[in-house]
């Protein structure tokens, strides 16, 4: 199955700065999607990240605030914008493989904290 | 997307097998059932998915009976490094934008020595 590796791996940071979140998968994959997941609960889709066209985000999330790119079939990044103490979580790449059927591949996911 | 309704925990003792059900009245034709294991500070890891009837691999046996509107996981001989959350999600393979992966709250898993 395919693997993703997600950096950073966490960080703190200033309210109103903004972090970019990285994930590059080892094999090429259509469907790239970003998940939030708060300490103990379950995750919640932010979008969905396919390359060549323009993500699709899901009711409460907005581009301004959580803009996407997919340059290629193996990369994807995810910047949380004016970060606020609200926006601390954990954020997840994940990806389903063109080939395959182990399913969805996951990242190890990025514990970002504001202060 | 389906609804999927899991308990939210469960106890267990090494060695012993756990069957984890979930309830999804509302599943469509063209949905597949799929586990994920998901580890504190690590991703999801898918486990095993099925359509119909029974499913197994080398960790774990999925049942789905004839009316798909429950699955049961069973995880035989569980060990201290099965606790985990085990999520049930329903969703068909995607073949365009717009199939993606709905989690539930997920079944929090306690196995004791």
């Amino acid at each position: 199955s395919a693997v993703i590796s997600q950096k950073p791996s966490r960080d703190i940071c200033q309210r109103g700065t903004s972090l970019t979140i990285q994930c590059q998968v080892d094999s090429q994959v259509t469907m790239m999607f970003w998940y939030r997941q708060q300490p103990g609960q379950s995750l919640t889709l932010i979008a969905t990240a396919n390359q060549g066209s323009e993500a699709t985000y899901e009711s409460g999330f907005v581009i301004d605030k959580f803009p996407i790119s997919r340059p290629n079939l193996t990369f994807s990044t995810l910047t949380v914008s004016n970060m606020s103490p609200e926006d601390s979580s954990i954020y997840l790449c994940s990806a389903l493989p063109d080939r395959g059927r182990d399913g969805y591949t996951f990242g190890s996911g990025t514990r970002l904290t504001v202060v | 997307l389906a609804k999927t309704t899991q308990p939210i925990s469960m106890d267990s003792y090494e060695g012993q097998e756990v069957n984890i059900t979930c309830s999804h009245n509302n599943i469509a034709t063209n949905d597949y059932i799929t586990w994920y294991q998901q580890f504190p500070s690590q991703g999801p890891r898918f486990i095993i998915q099925g359509y119909k009837t029974k499913v197994t691999n080398e960790v774990a046996s999925l049942f789905i009976p004839a009316d798909r509107k429950s699955s049961t996981l069973s995880l035989p001989r569980v060990s201290l490094s099965d606790t985990a959350v085990y999520y049930c999600l329903v969703g068909g393979r995607p073949s365009g934008a717009g199939n993606m992966l709905t989690f539930g709250g997920g079944t929090r898993l306690m196995v004791k020595p």
